[in-house]
């Protein structure tokens, strides 16, 4: 049964740091992997989707990179801003398989 | 615009009452989920749909239904609402059976007295 964790829990960094959010799950026959954004009391916004034959995926200040073998993947946020702060999830699947989700990582960028 | 929408936004109930939790699309998905979420604590699946007339259960087990009678609507019932029903609900949508990308509605916001 696939299980997804993700360290740390919570993170509180200063304005301006680089920073790294960790997923990690134990069946790397893995379809996809999805890294997603919740702000307290709403829904779930999109970041990235990974497929299993691709590395890395970008999107302005967000990379996610995908390591299936060692059953890791890494959401960089660069030069961090106070409007990141929020709870980021990844979750992932196997082909045929329901999305299974990560606690998340309580991010907060002080200004 | 392609959009996945949730109403009501907010609601509080007594103990008792018949709620529908309404979930549309317009993305043309044949995939729809439920998943409930209490404060700060992680989302549980507890209904999908395939398409038109499939329905099933999540990991986490519910008394609320769900139906599937149309591709873009996907509407999830408590027949009697109770305390412990109280948490947020979201819905989601994603292309095909093989695991796309997932899109999320806002969530339900149920506070049940």
């Amino acid at each position: 049964k696939q299980e997804v964790t993700q360290i740390p829990a919570a993170l509180s960094v200063p304005e301006g740091e680089n920073l790294v959010l960790n997923c990690s799950f134990t069946d790397s026959a893995i379809y996809n992997l999805q890294w997603f954004r919740q702000d307290p009391g709403k829904g779930l916004t999109s970041l990235l989707l990974i497929q299993s034959s691709q590395r890395e995926q970008t999107s302005g200040r967000l990379n996610a990179s995908l390591d299936k073998s060692s059953g890791r993947s890494t959401l960089y946020i660069a030069a961090s801003q106070p409007g990141d702060s929020a709870t980021y999830l990844c979750a992932v699947n196997n082909y045929g398989q329901n999305f299974v989700f990560g606690p998340g990582t309580r991010l907060s960028v002080l200004p | 615009e392609a959009d996945i929408y949730q109403t009501p936004r907010y609601l509080v109930i007594g103990t008792g009452k018949k709620i529908t939790l309404e979930c549309s699309q317009t993305m043309g998905h044949d995939k729809m989920y439920w998943y409930q979420q209490d404060p700060g604590m992680e989302l549980h699946l507890i209904h999908y749909s395939y398409g038109v007339n499939s329905t099933e259960k999540g990991d986490l087990s519910s008394e609320s239904t769900v139906s599937r009678i149309r591709t873009e609507h996907f509407p999830l019932t408590l027949e009697s609402a109770r305390p412990s029903h109280t948490s947020q609900y979201l819905c989601a949508s994603s292309e095909g059976s093989g695991g796309n990308e997932q899109f999320f509605g806002p969530g339900t916001r149920l506070t049940v007295l």
